[in-house]
């Protein structure tokens, strides 16, 4: 089992839509949690970093975090289609762990249709 | 501002044969990485470096070299290709391990 499972999709919604993005991890070491995405044949951009558990909020963007749970989400509101995408979620132990080296999910595929 | 810059963009080996992917950025940034991207596996770790004449070895480095003789530059060398590292490789750079990575365009890379 990998330390961090993300479910690949497709995820396909609809204009407007609210898109709740997820992952799971195995390792309580985790502190850091980030959200990058990936247009098609491109690299990966970061969209959101958090610390530790709570939610974080960037405009139609929201991450949450629940340690307890070790389980991560990314919200997107009124979703667009400029929002279609791969979305992978990463995360790290730090320097308590020893190592800001981040393990990666596999990437959810987002398609939002007109 | 040219950010990560990764060269060839498209790159067709044939088994056995050897070649250097070209990474290089201008931000300045201590810490560079190599991964590679197959579908169903997210991105893996090749190598790192966390400053010129520094690196190690991320969860897959088998077949793989890098050096870091400068800040800008942090080459991945093939050498023997084989059709599993059929793949695309990204090459990422940040100021520091714990700050925002950037990541170059690609290098999509296919051995036959």
């Amino acid at each position: 089992q990998k330390e961090v499972e993300q479910d690949p999709g497709p995820l396909s919604v609809p204009e407007g839509a609210i898109v709740s993005l997820n992952c799971t991890y195995s390792n309580s070491a985790f502190q850091y949690f980030m959200w990058y995405r990936q247009y098609s044949r491109k690299g990966p951009e970061l969209l959101m970093y958090t610390y530790s558990s709570g939610n974080k909020e960037d405009g139609r963007f929201t991450a949450q975090v629940d340690k307890s749970s070790k389980y991560i989400s990314l919200f997107i509101r009124d979703s667009q289609p400029s929002d279609s995408a791969t979305y992978l979620c990463a995360m790290s132990e730090g320097l308590s762990g020893g190592s800001y080296i981040p393990t990666f999910g596999r990437g959810t595929s987002l398609i939002v249709h007109p | 501002n040219a950010g990560v810059t990764q060269t060839p963009k498209f790159q067709v080996l044939k088994t056995g044969q050897s070649m250097t992917l070209q990474c290089a950025q201008d931000m300045n940034h201590e810490y560079m990485s190599w991964y590679r991207q197959d579908p169903g596996m997210g991105l893996r770790l090749i190598h790192y470096s966390v400053g010129a004449g520094i690196t190690d070895q991320g969860e897959v480095p088998n077949g793989y070299n890098v050096s870091r003789s400068t800040t800008e530059d942090f080459p991945l060398r093939l050498l023997s290709a084989a059709p599993s590292q059929t793949s695309v490789y990204f090459c990422a750079s940040s100021k520091t391990e714990n700050t925002e990575a950037f990541f170059g365009q690609g290098t999509r890379l296919t051995v036959v």
